[in-house]
C-alpha cells in the first residue's frame, strides 16, 4: 500500500459545480498535510496546509480526518481555471515529506 | 522576484555524461530539497538538506549527489547519466521541514 493514496480521476464537473477529493495517508504519526495545485509542466504550488480544525480560503474547504487517515479538499463554485492537478502532500517527520501522485480536475464550460 | 531558480530549464545529455542541476533560493530557507516527477509515480524524494552543510538520502538517491555549501545553493549532480534518469527534476526549499515547500519551475533532463 503506498504511504498516500490519491484518485487519478479525471474529474470532470460543470462550471459552478461542487467537487471534493480525498487523500488517505497510511502514517497515524503525521503531523502536516497540504494541498498542493499542479498546471501541466509546471510545478507544484501550495494551495492550502490543513488543520487540525479544518480550514477555508474562499472557494476552497479543507478537512482532515485522523480518525480514519485522510484529507480532504471542497472546491465550491467550480471555475475553468480550476483545472488542474491537485497534489496531497504529508508531513511524517525528520524530512519525510510524502506527495500523492495527484487527482486531475477538468472543469467544463 | 523572490523565489526558487534552477538551471536549466531543459537539457539533453548522452548517457555517460555527468550533469549538475542548478537550484538557487533567496528566501532564507534552511531545508531545501530535489525531487523528480515521472508519469504515473509522482514526486519522489532524491536528497534532501536541512541545513548548510548537512544533507540526507530520500526515497532515490542512487545515481546522485548533493552538496550544501551555503544557504542559498543546493546543486544536484549525475556523475554518469542513464536514461532511466529521464524525468523533470524540482528543486524545493521551506522554513523548515514541516512547512510548506515552494518549488522552482523545474529542469527537464532527457538522457539518451
Amino acid at each position: 500500500r503506498k504511504e498516500v493514496e490519491q484518485d487519478p480521476g479525471p474529474f470532470n464537473v460543470p462550471e459552478g459545480a461542487t467537487v471534493a477529493f480525498n487523500c488517505t495517508y497510511s502514517n497515524s504519526a503525521s503531523q502536516s498535510f497540504f494541498w498542493y495545485r499542479q498546471d501541466c509542466r509546471k510545478e507544484p504550488k501550495l494551495l492550502m496546509s490543513v488543520y487540525s480544525s479544518g480550514n477555508e480560503d474562499g472557494r476552497f474547504t479543507a478537512q482532515l480526518n485522523r480518525a480514519s487517515q485522510y484529507i480532504s479538499l471542497l472546491i465550491r463554485d467550480s471555475k475553468l481555471s480550476d483545472s488542474a492537478t491537485y497534489l496531497c502532500a504529508v508531513y511524517s517527520g525528520t524530512y519525510k515529506y510524502i506527495f500523492g501522485t495527484g487527482t486531475r480536475l477538468k472543469v467544463l464550460a | 522576484t523572490a523565489g526558487i531558480t534552477q538551471a536549466p530549464t531543459s537539457q539533453i545529455l548522452a548517457a555517460g555524461r555527468s550533469m549538475t542541476l542548478r537550484c538557487t533560493q533567496d528566501m532564507r530557507h534552511n531545508a531545501m530539497y530535489w525531487y523528480r516527477q515521472d508519469l504515473g509515480l509522482g514526486l519522489r524524494l532524491i536528497h534532501y538538506s536541512n541545513t548548510a552543510g548537512t544533507t540526507g538520502k530520500g526515497e532515490v538517491p542512487d545515481g546522485y549527489s548533493v552538496s550544501r555549501a551555503n544557504t542559498d545553493d543546493f546543486p544536484l549532480t549525475l556523475a554518469s547519466a542513464v536514461p532511466s534518469q529521464t524525468s523533470v527534476y524540482f528543486c524545493a526549499s521551506s522554513v523548515e521541514g514541516s512547512q510548506p515547500q515552494h518549488f522552482g519551475d523545474g529542469t527537464r533532463l532527457s538522457i539518451l
